[in-house]
C-alpha cells in the first residue's frame, strides 16, 4: 500500500544545534516533494520544494535532500533557534496536480 | 494581501444539523482543497477542485460535499454531521500548475456532539 512515514512523532534538540527530520514514502513515484511549517492552530506554511532530478535544495538555514533511490527526503535547520519549533510536514503529488499527500508530521522543539 | 479565508473559526453543532463551512481565495487559484487533520492521521484530503465546476473525490469524501460555482469560493457542506466528522478542516488553494505551493487558511475547527 502507499505510504507517508516521518521518522518520528517528536524531536527536542538544543538551540544552535542542526536539526534533521526524514520523510519515507512507499509505493509512489513523486516528480517532487515539498516540506511545510505548521504552527499550533494554524494553517501549514509551504517552506521547499525540491524535484526528482534535484539532489538537494536550499533556502537561508534550510536544506532539503531528496533520494529517489531510497524513496526518502531529508529536511535540515541549521544553527535551531527557539522559533524553529513547530511541525514539520512533508507532502507529495502521486497524480501530478490532481491531489497532494501528506506526512503525519514532526514537531520539532529547540530547547534554549 | 493575499490569502485563504475560511469562517467560521469554531464551530459546535449536533448530530444531523446541517452546515456549510465557507472557504474563499482572493488569488485566482484554479485548484482547491479540502483536508481534516486528526491527531496521528495528519492531514487527509476530503475533495479538491481543478476549476470552476468540476471537483473530484479525496481520500476521505464520506459524508461531505462540495462545489464551485466560482472560482474563488469552495464551500464544504455536512448534510448530516456525525461525532465522527469532529476535526480541524483546512481549506487550500494553488495556481494551476502541479507543482505549485498549497496556501492554506487558518482552519475551522468542528465539534459534532
Amino acid at each position: 500500500s502507499q505510504k507517508i512515514e516521518q521518522n518520528s512523532e517528536a524531536l527536542n534538540i538544543q538551540e544552535g544545534k542542526t536539526a534533521t527530520l526524514t520523510c519515507n514514502y512507499t509505493n509512489y513515484s513523486p516528480a517532487y516533494l515539498q516540506w511545510y511549517r505548521q504552527d499550533p492552530g494554524r494553517g501549514p506554511v509551504f517552506l521547499l520544494l525540491i524535484r526528482e532530478n534535484e539532489k538537494e535544495k536550499r533556502k537561508e538555514r534550510l536544506k532539503v535532500t531528496f533520494d529517489t533511490t531510497l524513496k526518502q527526503s531529508l529536511f535540515h535547520i541549521t544553527a535551531s533557534q527557539p522559533a524553529d519549533s513547530a511541525t514539520y510536514l512533508c507532502a507529495l503529488d502521486p497524480n501530478y496536480g490532481q491531489n497532494f499527500v501528506f506526512g503525519p508530521g514532526t514537531r520539532l522543539s529547540v530547547l534554549p | 494581501e493575499a490569502q485563504v479565508t475560511q469562517n467560521p473559526r469554531y464551530l459546535i453543532t449536533v448530530t444531523g444539523k446541517k452546515l456549510t463551512v465557507t472557504c474563499s481565495q482572493n488569488m485566482n487559484h484554479e485548484y482547491m482543497s479540502w483536508y481534516r487533520q486528526d491527531p496521528g492521521l495528519g492531514l487527509r484530503q476530503i475533495y479538491y477542485s481543478m476549476n470552476v465546476e468540476v471537483t473530484d473525490k479525496g481520500d476521505v469524501p464520506e459524508g461531505y460535499k462540495v462545489s464551485r460555482k466560482e472560482k474563488r469560493n469552495f464551500p464544504l457542506i455536512l448534510e448530516s454531521p456525525s461525532p465522527n466528522q469532529t476535526s480541524l478542516y483546512f481549506c487550500a488553494s494553488r495556481p494551476g500548475q502541479g507543482n505549485s505551493p498549497l496556501h492554506f487558511g487558518n482552519g475551522t475547527r468542528l465539534t459534532v456532539t
